[in-house]
Formats: structure tokens, C-alpha cells, sequence
């Protein structure tokens, strides 16, 4: 079985911190994802990794950057936090559509981090 | 753009009932179709994947299908549980790799 994993299930940090949310997968996938989850507003895609050091910005990256070193973990930071970045951090992880026929590609999700910006 | 809705946002039936969630796109040229639930403060559990040259996919007593031309699929789950309570959301494939997500149904179900 695919699994996910992220640091924190919790999160509390102040405003102006830096913050970082560590995700880790352990199925060699080569893409991995940053996603926020807001009621009323659904899952939104901050950024895209679809290599080592390889990233693509979502819909919503603007306060986010993203870091990933090794292949198995992608790390979404947060410069300097906010108010507005209080939200459900879900991260999940699938293998290249260039590997796997895109239709059969299925994507696989962390637990997810509730970080609250006080 | 694609848009995904899901109709209805919420949804309480009595234990043992069979039960439609819908999910609609707007943009029929999709390469897959996900169905998802999430427990309350939890992340996602894939349920079922439908491709796009696929009908429906079966998983226990939950039955997944897709109508691509009319951009449609419903989630079908038979002889409801109490176990059965959470959120089920439907994606859709956007380009090769990324999915755009439905904001999803909230489904409770009572003993």
C-alpha cells in the first residue's frame, strides 16, 4: 500500500513565523502535491512537483514556496505566515503519467496538517 | 475551465438505504474520474478510479459511473452503514497529472 505521511497532524504558529510542513511518501512516486482545503471552497493545488527539484505552481502558490531535495519528500513552506494561510494542509503523491497510462494514474493522500496562524 | 459540482452538498438517510452521490464537469475531454472519502479531520481515501474509455468500477458495495458525453458520474452505495458517514468528493484529471476536485457531499448515516 501507498503511504503518506505528514509531520504534524496540529499546527500552531504565529503570525510572521516561517513555517514548514514536511511530507514524505514511500512508493518512488515521481509526482507529489501541495494542497489547502477550505470549507466552502474545496481542495485547491498550491504547487507540483514532478521531479527532484522540479516544481510547478498551482492555483494558489502566492505566500508558499516549495523545496524538494530527494525524491521521496516535498516540503511546503510557509516565509511568513499569515492569518489567511490558517487552513487543512493536504499533501498527496501519484507516479508519472509518463510511467503510467494518465487514465490509470491515481493520486494518494496524506493525512493532512490543520495549521492555525494566531 | 473545468468546474466539478456535486449535488447534493448534504445527505442524512436512515441504515440499510441504497443511495446516488452525483458529481457533474464541465469539460467532457478528461483522461480519469476519482471518487474520495474524507472522515472529518482527515485526509483522503481513494475509493474508486474510473478511466475515461471505462463505464463504471465496482468496489465492494460501492459502484462508481462515468458518462463522459454528458459529464456525469455517480457514486452508487448499497445498503448504507452508520461506517458510511463522511465526505465523498469526486476529481477529475486536469492535463496529464493534476486533478480538479468537486467541493463534495456530506453523507450521514443513521442506525
Amino acid at each position: 500500500d501507498v503511504k503518506v505521511t505528514q509531520s504534524s497532524r496540529y499546527l500552531v504558529k504565529r503570525t510572521g513565523e516561517k513555517v514548514f510542513l514536511e511530507c514524505v511518501q514511500d512508493m518512488d512516486h515521481e509526482n507529489m502535491f501541495w494542497y489547502r482545503q477550505d470549507p466552502g471552497l474545496g481542495l485547491r493545488l498550491i504547487y507540483f512537483s514532478y521531479d527532484v527539484k522540479m516544481k510547478e505552481k498551482g492555483d494558489i502558490p502566492e505566500g508558499y514556496s516549495v523545496s524538494r531535495e530527494k525524491k521521496e519528500r516535498f516540503s511546503l513552506i510557509l516565509e511568513s505566515a499569515s492569518t489567511n494561510q490558517t487552513s487543512m494542509y493536504l499533501c498527496a503523491s501519484s507516479l508519472s503519467s509518463l510511467l503510467q497510462g494518465v487514465a490509470e494514474n491515481e493520486q494518494f493522500f496524506g493525512p493532512g496538517t490543520r495549521l492555525t496562524v494566531l | 475551465k473545468q468546474e466539478v459540482t456535486q449535488i447534493p452538498a448534504a445527505l442524512s438517510v436512515p441504515e440499510g438505504e441504497n443511495l446516488v452521490l452525483n458529481c457533474s464537469f464541465t469539460d467532457s475531454a478528461i483522461y480519469n474520474l476519482q471518487w474520495f472519502r474524507q472522515d472529518p479531520g482527515k485526509g483522503l481515501t481513494s475509493l474508486l478510479l474510473i478511466q475515461s474509455s471505462q463505464r463504471e468500477q465496482t468496489s465492494g458495495r460501492l459502484n462508481a459511473s462515468l458518462d463522459k458525453s454528458s459529464g456525469r458520474s455517480t457514486l452508487y452505495i448499497a445498503a448504507s452503514q452508520p461506517g458510511d458517514s463522511a465526505t465523498y468528493l469526486c476529481a477529475v484529471s486536469r492535463g496529464t497529472d493534476k486533478l480538479i476536485f468537486g467541493t463534495g457531499t456530506r453523507l450521514q448515516v443513521f442506525p
